[in-house]
């Protein structure tokens, strides 16, 4: 079945650091890629959707100067939380959807939990 | 407009016997459900999905049923096992949102031995 990996899975930082997370799609190409935000809890928050070769859409709230995204391939997103703070600290969730199946169920990564000291 | 919750409702079901886990979605125009399950530390894990041109869909073990009349998902377990216990979010979407998730608060399913 469909595999998205993500890396790291957990990183503990100082304030300040900028922090940068992976999000691959290992057996299919995705144009598309979104980021979720979780707090204890909570349910999935979507942050932004990454888009192969063209800028990152966010949702409203979510400051994309700080929460840079780059999609450079069809199977790899990145998402840079810069100067992170400790109110960054959460469980940050990539996805992927498989290449022209728009309304077919996204497949998540195992998710990055970052803490910010 | 997104979900967001303090305390997640929690679902005790004995060993064996079938779940019903209740969703409420907000969106009219959605037209594409999905269940996931999301186990500690980990990334939500696809379960089953249903269209809106459909009422009731069955996997292995799952079923779920849509009732568009009063925007009501529901996903049941039947015999349920302790490696069912996780958490359970349903999303919904349409193409209006071009596919874009929104998800349900969530339910903590805890299987007792």
């Amino acid at each position: 079945g469909a595999v998205v990996s993500q890396h790291p899975s957990w990183v503990i930082c100082k304030s300040g650091t900028s922090v940068k997370i992976e999000c691959r799609s290992l057996d299919f190409q995705a144009t598309t890629m979104f980021w979720y935000r979780q707090f204890p809890k909570q349910s999935l928050m979507l942050m932004a959707t990454s888009n192969e070769g063209s800028k990152a859409t966010y949702e409203q709230g979510v400051e994309k100067d700080k929460f840079l995204i780059n999609h450079a391939s069809l199977t790899l997103s990145t998402l840079t939380v810069t100067s992170a703070h400790p109110e960054d600290s959460s469980f940050y969730i990539c996805s992927a959807r498989d290449r022209g199946l728009s309304n077919q169920p996204q497949h998540f990564g195992d998710g990055t939990r970052l803490s910010i000291l | 407009g997104e979900s967001v919750g303090l305390h997640l409702p929690t679902l005790s079901v004995q060993e064996g016997d079938n779940s019903i886990i209740n969703c409420a979605y907000s969106n009219s125009a959605s037209d594409y459900f999905i269940w996931y399950k999301q186990e500690s530390g980990k990334g939500p894990q696809f379960i089953i999905d249903i269209r809106s041109n459909m009422d009731k869909r069955q996997g292995q073990r799952v079923t779920v049923l849509l009732n568009k009349t009063v925007k009501h998902l529901s996903l049941q377990i039947a015999a349920t096992q302790p490696g069912d216990s996780a958490v359970y979010f349903c999303a919904e979407t349409s193409s209006v949102r071009r596919y874009k998730y929104i998800f349900g608060t969530g339910t903590r399913l805890k299987v007792l031995a």
